[in-house]
C-alpha cells in the first residue's frame, strides 16, 4: 500500500525567509506523480506544485521548489521568501500513474509566518 | 473557468438522518473523487466516478454512496448518519482520472452530525 508521512506536524517561518517542508512516501511503483497542496484556514485545498516521477528535474513554480530525490522517496517542499499568506496547512500527497487518479495524503504540515 | 463547487457549504444532521451533497467539477472534467477529511484519520478516499461510474472505491461502510450525472455533476449520500461521520468532504475534479490527472479541489462541504 502506499503511505505518504509527514513527520513536521508544524513548522514556522520568518517573514522573507525561507522555509522547508519535508515528505517522504513509499511505492513499489516506477510510474507516479507527487504533489503539494496547500490548504488556508478557509479549508480550500490548493494545488502548490506538482512532480512527475519520470522527470529528474525538480519543479519550480515561483516561490515554490521541491527536492525529489527518487531512490530515497523524498519529496521536499522549499518556500523561499515566505509570505504572510503562505501560512496554511500543507499535504504532500502521491498518485500513480499507471492506474485511476486516487490521491494518497500525509497527515499535513502547518506552517506559521510570524511577521 | 469557474473552479469545483460544492453544496451547500455547511450542514447540520443529527444521528440517524441521511444526508446528499453535491459537487459540480470544472467544466470539460469528467472524473469526480470524493474525500473525507477528519482530524483523527487525515484525509480519506472514499471513491471517485468518471462516465456515470464508480470507478474506484476506498474502505467506508455502504452507508456512503454517490453517484454521477451525464453533465458530470455527483452527489454524495450519506444514510443513517453517525457522530463519526462529522468532517469536512472535499470534492475533487480532474481532466480523465488518471494519474498523471492533477486533481483540482471544490471549497468543501462542512458536516456535523449531532
Amino acid at each position: 500500500a502506499q503511505t505518504v508521512t509527514q513527520s513536521q506536524p508544524e513548522m514556522s517561518v520568518q517573514e522573507a525567509e525561507t522555509v522547508t517542508l519535508s515528505c517522504t512516501y513509499d511505492t513499489s511503483e516506477s510510474d507516479y506523480y507527487l504533489f503539494w497542496y496547500k490548504q488556508p484556514p478557509s479549508r480550500q485545498m490548493i494545488l502548490v506544485i506538482r512532480q512527475e516521477a519520470y522527470k529528474q528535474q525538480n519543479a519550480t513554480e515561483n516561490r515554490f521548489s521541491v527536492n525529489f530525490q527518487k531512490a530515497a522517496k523524498s519529496f521536499s517542499l522549499k518556500i523561499s521568501d515566505s509570505q504572510l499568506g503562505d501560512a496554511a496547512m500543507y499535504f504532500c500527497a502521491y498518485n500513480r500513474g499507471s492506474t485511476l487518479g486516487r490521491l494518497y495524503f500525509g497527515r499535513g504540515t502547518q506552517l506559521t509566518v510570524w511577521p | 473557468k469557474a473552479g469545483v463547487t460544492q453544496t451547500p457549504r455547511y450542514l447540520i444532521k443529527t444521528r440517524g438522518q441521511q444526508v446528499t451533497l453535491s459537487c459540480s467539477p470544472i467544466s470539460g472534467h469528467r472524473s469526480v473523487s470524493w474525500y473525507q477529511q477528519t482530524p483523527g484519520q487525515g484525509l480519506q478516499f472514499l471513491f471517485e466516478y468518471f462516465s456515470e461510474t464508480q470507478r474506484n472505491k476506498g474502505n467506508f461502510p455502504g452507508r456512503f454512496s454517490g453517484r454521477q450525472f451525464s453533465n458530470s455533476r455527483s452527489e454524495m449520500n450519506v444514510s443513517t448518519l453517525e457522530l463519526g461521520d462529522s468532517a469536512l468532504y472535499l470534492c475533487a475534479s480532474a481532466r480523465e482520472g488518471r494519474g498523471r490527472d492533477t486533481q483540482y479541489f471544490g471549497p468543501g462541504t462542512r458536516l456535523t452530525v449531532l
